[in-house]
């Protein structure tokens, strides 16, 4: 099956910092790839959809200036947390889809997580 | 409005009993796919099974078995004879097929624990 993988798998920053989140397809090109924040004890929440080569679609309530995501090739994404704070504190989960010629319409890989705490 | 609900928040079972989680989706769509999985400690979501909601048979793999029912929009998993090792979060999720981002549509999950 297709892989997802995300570096790096544990970070801990001080507040004031900023932290970059990779995720990537390892055997697939994705076309889209999305950005999900878990609070302990929660469900994953969307953060962000983006499209490769085209700017990233935020839900709502999520500040797109502190959660900055680059989607510059069909194998990676990143998440760049702007001045982190410890409210940022939470466990962020990508997924990916493959470009549409390739995959069923349910198809989405999730990579297995990065936990950032900020201090 | 809540398009996945995971009613149960927390089970706790002894060692060997069955235990059933239940979903209940909301949606307009006619096509439109079910989810769940499985978060242990570890934070990686581990994929159970996915449903079309064409195929209303029942499946059953190993001591895991999931029961859907559209005509009350709901999506039950079960563990027979349970073990130490199920103890997780499992979460149900809805993609709906006409959302052409097909965002997935977790619950909030049922956080299971089995008691030895």
């Amino acid at each position: 099956g297709a892989v997802v993988s995300q570096h790096p798998s544990w970070v801990i920053c001080k507040s004031g910092t900023s932290v970059k989140i990779e995720c990537r397809s390892l055997d697939f090109q994705a076309t889209t790839m999305f950005w999900y924040r878990q609070f302990p004890k929660q469900s994953l929440m969307l953060m962000a959809t983006s499209n490769e080569g085209s700017k990233a679609t935020y839900e709502q309530g999520v500040e797109k200036d502190k959660f900055l995501i680059n989607h510059a090739s069909l194998t990676l994404s990143t998440l760049t947390v702007t001045s982190a704070h410890p409210e940022d504190s939470s466990f962020y989960i990508c997924s990916a889809r493959g470009r549409e010629e390739d995959r069923e319409d349910y198809e989405q890989y999730f990579g297995p997580g990065t936990r950032l705490t900020v201090t | 409005a809540q398009k996945v609900t995971q009613a149960q928040t927390e089970i706790s079972v002894v060692e060997k009993e069955d235990v059933t989680l239940d979903c209940v989706y909301e949606t307009r769509d006619t096509t439109y796919y079910l989810f769940w999985y499985k978060q242990p400690p570890s934070g990686e979501l581990v994929f159970l099974i996915r449903r079309n909601s064409f195929d209303e048979q029942n499946e059953i793999s190993g001591r895991y078995s999931w029961n859907f029912q559209k005509s009350t929009s709901s999506f039950n998993f079960t563990i027979t004879a349970s073990q130490v090792v199920d103890s997780a979060v499992y979460f149900c999720a809805l993609s709906e097929a006409r959302n052409t981002g097909n965002q997935f549509y977790f619950g909030t999950g049922t956080s299971l624990t089995v008691i030895p």
